[in-house]
């Protein structure tokens, strides 16, 4: 199983700044890599795919970079609405075996 | 639009059997692969269970196999998931989620019901 860890736990950032969320899994999974945003009550929204690829209508302060074992999500300017949990999942290979990190909390400072 | 609507979750005990539906609207159903994946208290999401757009070929996570059954129904646009067994440690929110498909391939999940609670406790 490919064991995917984020860092840090939680990330306290004031509005406007930068937040910076990392992922890495425990074997490469190439691009493979996805990015959600969860708030209390709701369900995961999918941000970002293939490791870079903004899903559709996803803001474009929220930027991917990485590839193999190491993977940010970047937030440009916090909004505060960008609160949340954020989890990444890989889903490298076949058959399914797809895994998520422990997820980021983003507190709004 | 596009939605999913999950319904069947409950109370009950160790041991017991549970069967989920989730109902698809908005998109063909028959189309997409579709998935449960599941969230217990405090814990990552965890990926439960896929079958393909047919229902010819199924998958389960290594903590639910042997006592989950996927299945669906194309002509009902309806996911479901019969559960058997259960432990306290299936205690979760349940959701359904479609596939993002991109050029014919997988890239995460783009659709996701509301999910539905699943408690086992005695």
């Amino acid at each position: 199983e490919v064991v995917v860890t984020q860092s840090p736990d939680t990330l306290s950032v004031s509005p406007g700044e930068r937040a910076t969320l990392s992922c890495r899994a425990s074997q490469s999974v190439h691009s493979d890599l996805a990015w959600y945003q969860k708030k209390p009550g709701q369900s995961p929204r999918l941000l970002i795919f293939g490791a870079s690829t903004r899903a559709t209508g996803v803001p474009a302060r929220f930027s991917g970079r990485g590839s193999g074992t190491e993977f940010t999500l970047t937030i440009s300017s916090l909004q505060s609405e960008d609160f949340g949990v954020y989890y990444c999942q890989q889903y490298f290979g076949w058959p399914p075996a797809w895994t998520f990190g422990q997820g980021t909390v983003v507190e709004i400072k | 639009q596009v939605q999913l609507v999950e319904s069947g979750g409950g109370l009950v005990k160790p041991g017991g059997s549970l069967r989920l539906s989730c109902a698809a609207s908005g998109f063909k159903f028959s189309d997409y692969f579709m998935a449960w994946v599941r969230q217990a208290p405090g814990k990552r999401l965890e990926w439960v269970s896929y079958v393909d757009g047919s229902g010819g070929s199924i998958y389960y996570g290594d903590s639910v196999k042997g006592r989950v059954t996927i299945s669906r129904d194309n002509a009902k646009s309806s996911l479901f998931l019969q559960m058997n067994s259960l432990r306290d440690e299936d205690t979760a929110v349940y959701y359904c989620a479609r596939p993002n498909q991109v050029a014919g391939l997988y890239h995460g999940f783009d659709v996701w019901g509301q999910g539905t609670t699943v408690t086992v406790s005695s």
